[in-house]
């Protein structure tokens, strides 16, 4: 089946250091990847769409230059955390998009702890 | 803008006793229907969708959900819950010409032996 890994599974960064977050599409080839951001015990909030060769398109309120995406092939996307304050501190789940059977397969996630 | 429902925040049950958690969303066009796992420490896994056909649709692990229309709904079934179905359950929706999905909030099962 389609799988999607996310490297580091886990950071602690220090407030004002960035974070790069990798998302990868290990049997398939994904021109659409998805950032999402979850809080503890609630749902999952789409923070960007990420096109393989061209920019991401960001949701309403989040802020483009901070969390930077880097569609860099068809199978890799980065969520780079720039600056990186205590309030970012969350659980960044990607997804890839199965274009032939439009269904989205998730990462594992990547818990970020800025102190 | 679509939105997605989830009423039952969390849900206990006992083993052998049957399911259902409740979806329902706000679109008035053609939708896409999922539900997604999250078990304690993975990753969301795909239950089951909906797109077209037949309303009740079958997933993994013995789940099927109804696609209802004209209640906007989509509840998700199961008739005898194991401890091993303590997760949390989310209910996804994507309308047609948007490629994201909108999540509802979750539904936290929680299987007593």
């Amino acid at each position: 089946g389609a799988v999607v890994s996310q490297h580091p599974s886990w950071v602690i960064c220090k407030s004002g250091t960035s974070v790069k977050i990798e998302c990868r599409s290990l049997d398939f080839q994904a021109t659409t990847m998805f950032w999402y951001r979850q809080f503890p015990k609630q749902s999952l909030m789409l923070m960007a769409t990420s096109n393989e060769g061209s920019k991401a398109t960001y949701e309403q309120g989040v802020e483009k230059d901070k969390f930077l995406i880097n569609h860099a092939s068809l199978t890799l996307s980065t969520l780079t955390v720039t600056s990186a304050h205590p309030e970012d501190s969350s659980f960044y789940i990607c997804s890839a998009r199965v274009l032939a059977i439009e269904t989205q397969y998730f990462g594992p996630g990547t818990r970020l702890l800025v102190l | 803008a679509q939105s997605v429902s989830q009423h039952n925040h969390h849900v206990i049950l006992s083993e052998a006793a049957s399911l259902e958690l409740g979806c329902n969303y706000s679109y008035g066009g053609t939708v896409n229907l999922f539900w997604y796992v999250q078990y304690p420490g993975q990753h969301l896994q795909l239950l089951l969708k909906y797109f077209s056909g037949d309303p009740l649709v079958k997933g993994i692990k013995g789940f099927e959900a109804e696609f209802i229309k004209s209640k906007f709904s989509f509840n998700l079934r199961k008739p005898s819950v194991q401890w091993s179905d303590t997760a949390e359950y989310f209910c996804a929706v994507r309308s047609t010409g948007r490629r994201a999905l909108t999540f509802g909030s979750g539904t936290r099962l929680q299987v007593q032996p």
